[in-house]
């Protein structure tokens, strides 16, 4: 069964950096982009960046471009989100979501989300 | 940027009973290659992860009950609980994928009269 296991959160100060894994099992995980997505406590969903299946392609919030990265390694079945530059409103549970069709078929829905790792940003 | 908006932002419905919850998106969208509207609908209970239950706007995800219905077309967007059951009290999400940044609605809280 697919499974998507977020890890890397903690607690951070303003500023600081935090590395998000997300490791994938039970699909071809070469065949699918993987995307992440936060949602601060007690708030609504907002897409933060998405990596192709091949990472030939990276797309950003513009609330994240330039502080975070996004990458993948495929012989890890891992997908990374790399955080600088922190700031207090990026407190948040990051899940990971399997992107809905392979490969360039359309369809960027959410088929399977992780269980979320929560990063908190303060002094 | 394509904005959601939801209507209501909750409401409270008798076991049974159909519950309706509307997605307005700020410009009309079209997958030009399928001819099908790019619109999820989401539910997240309370400490889990939003489920995917309809994509295309009207396909439900497998697994997903009947009672769930997705409709709607160019700028409005309806999910339907057709009979609410009690699991179904959670806060539903629409999506857009038409195009970055993918956005979500503000949710709708649904609860038992």
């Amino acid at each position: 069964q697919v499974q998507l296991v977020e890890s890397g959160g903690g607690v951070v100060q303003p500023g600081g950096s935090l590395r998000l894994s997300c490791a994938a099992s039970g699909f071809t995980f070469s065949n699918y982009g993987i995307h992440w997505v936060r949602q601060a406590p007690g708030k609504g969903l907002e897409w933060v960046a998405f990596i192709r299946y091949d990472a030939g392609n990276k797309y950003y919030a513009d609330s994240v471009k330039g502080r975070f990265t996004i990458s993948r390694d495929t012989s890890e079945n891992t997908v990374y989100l790399q955080m600088t530059s922190l700031r207090p409103e990026d407190t948040a549970v990051y899940y990971c979501a399997k992107k809905g069709t392979p490969r360039y078929d359309e369809g960027d829905y959410f088929d399977y989300w992780g269980r979320g790792s929560l990063v908190t940003v303060s002094s | 940027d394509i904005v959601m908006t939801q209507s209501p932002d909750s409401l409270a419905v008798s076991l049974g009973e159909r519950a309706t919850i509307n997605c307005k998106s700020s410009q009309s969208f079209l997958h030009s290659s399928n001819n099908k509207n790019p619109l999820a609908w989401y539910q997240q209970k309370p400490g889990q992860p939003p489920k995917l239950l309809i994509y295309w706007a009207s396909t439900r995800e497998s697994g997903v009950p009947d009672r769930f219905i997705g409709s709607g077309s160019g700028t409005d967007f309806t999910l339907t609980i057709s009979s609410l059951q009690a699991e179904d009290v959670a806060v539903y999400f629409c999506q857009q994928y038409y195009s970055t940044p993918f956005t979500f609605g503000p949710g709708t809280k649904v609860d038992i009269e």
